[in-house]
């Protein structure tokens, strides 16, 4: 079965810093995606940025960008010139690539506080 | 913001009563899923569905049953809900055209069981 692990349960930054968050996964598939979401205190889960795993560049969307390495099994998120907005926790997923419909397995969540 | 409405919003119930979550959309998807969250789980999967009548379980599936009859309903019924079911649960949606086939969310249900 695949796992997902974020070892840091809560991270701070500075506004406008950079912060990166850590995620690392376990699987013996070959062909799967990445995923980052942000759960702000709405509750509403917003999907940041995703990585398939045939790709070797990496996702970037805005201030947001993944540092995933296929060999090492890890995924990391990179957020730049932080803003308030980002404050959230954010979860790193997993799916298996030979179906649309699979499901995604989540790690428990990284809780990101940014700092006025 | 994809077109996902989950009812009610809120509920609190006693131990021992049914209970139906309710997830509407509007895309069209195919597949359907019940996800709960609990702090130090992050999301688990409940059931999901993969067309109308078709369902299969989810790693947390005791307790849990679900009903597909139109493609933009899904419910989630606790047959007699339990304290240890007290969760935020999410109803998503995938399998749109092109892309990585992400799941898309709704607003959540907060549920208490007393």
């Amino acid at each position: 079965a695949q796992t997902v692990t974020q070892s840091q349960p809560e991270m701070s930054v500075q506004e406008a810093e950079t912060v990166t968050l850590s995620c690392t996964y376990d699987t013996s598939e070959s062909d799967y995606y990445l995923f980052w979401y942000k759960q702000p205190p709405s509750r509403q889960m917003i999907l940041v940025i995703r990585q398939e795993a045939y790709k070797q560049q990496n996702a970037t969307e805005n201030r947001f960008s993944v540092n995933f390495q296929k060999a090492a099994k890890s995924f990391s998120l990179k957020i730049s010139d932080s803003q308030l907005g980002d404050d959230a926790m954010y979860f790193c997923a997993y799916r298996r690539g030979e179906t649309s419909g699979s499901r995604l397995t989540f790690g428990e969540g990284t809780q990101l506080t940014v700092n006025p | 913001d994809a077109g996902i409405t989950q009812s009610p919003r809120h509920k609190v119930t006693e131990t021992g009563t049914p209970v139906t979550l309710r997830c509407h959309q509007t895309e069209n998807h195919r597949y359907m899923y019940w996800y709960r969250q609990d702090p130090g789980h992050g999301l688990r999967l409940i059931h999901y569905s993969y067309g109308v009548k078709d369902t299969d379980k989810g790693e947390v599936s005791d307790g849990y049953s679900v009903s597909r009859s139109k493609t933009e309903d899904f419910l989630l019924t606790l047959e007699s809900a339990t304290s240890s079911q007290t969760s935020v649960y999410f109803c998503a949606i995938s399998g749109g055209t092109g892309g990585a086939y992400e799941q898309y969310f709704g607003p959540g249900t907060r549920l208490t069981v007393t």
